[in-house]
């Protein structure tokens, strides 16, 4: 069965300092991941995603993401975080027409 | 830019009442899907559909049923709304793509309390 684990309830991390949101992953076959952003009372929007090719993957405002076969891992990463970062964020992982995402990690980045 | 709609914000429904949710996709997409979303569990697909008149269940399909009479349209009902079914309903539409890779659009969301 496909799964997905986001073993953080929550991140804190200060305004300038690089953050990491973590994601790993168990599904047969080859992975199909995602991540998406949830701001407050919205939908949730597509910030990148790693079909094949290079491990390091880049997204929309700035954020990336690496995905590591080994580790089944595909943690999302910034280098310098900003206060409107501040969101839930989902990872996911894709597989024949269907999405099986994690239960989330609320990102609080304090000026 | 895909546009989804979903046509309400927030409800609020009696135990027992036939609810109606509907989503509109305005790119010819041909995969549209409803999830609900609870705290802690993220997001668990209810039904999804792959073409009109087609419907497949989800993860959690019991005490909801489907329609797609339209490409754009997918209803969602809840056929005697309970309070377990008090929830966030996100609507996502997405293209057939190859082997189901296509990135998922999402709705504002239906926020639906049941009393």
């Amino acid at each position: 069965a496909q799964s997905v684990a986001q073993p953080e309830d929550q991140v804190n991390v200060a305004e300038g300092n690089p953050l990491t949101v973590k994601c790993t992953y168990s599904v047969s076959g080859n992975p199909y991941l995602f991540w998406y952003v949830q701001y407050p009372n919205r939908g949730l929007q597509f910030l990148l995603k790693y079909i094949t090719g290079d491990n390091l993957v880049k997204g929309s405002y700035g954020f990336e993401a690496e995905f590591n076969k080994s580790q089944t891992s595909f943690h999302l990463k910034k280098p310098s975080a900003l206060v409107s970062d501040s969101a839930l964020y989902f990872c996911a992982v894709a597989h024949f027409n269907k999405f099986y995402f994690g239960s989330g990690t609320k990102l609080n980045v304090k000026p | 830019d895909v546009k989804v709609t979903q046509s309400s914000r927030y409800l609020v429904k009696r135990t027992g009442e036939k609810v109606f949710l509907e989503c509109v996709q305005d790119m010819d997409h041909e995969n549209m899907f409803w999830y609900r979303q609870d705290p802690g569990l993220g997001l668990r697909l209810i039904y999804f559909s792959y073409d009109v008149k087609m419907k497949e269940k989800g993860d959690i399909p019991e005490g909801y049923s489907v329609s797609r009479e339209k490409k754009e349209r997918f209803s969602l009902i809840l056929e005697s709304a309970s309070t377990n079914q008090t929830s966030m309903y996100l609507c996502a539409s997405s293209l057939i793509g190859t082997g189901g890779l296509e990135t998922q659009y999402f709705g504002p969301g239906t926020r639906l309390l049941v009393l």
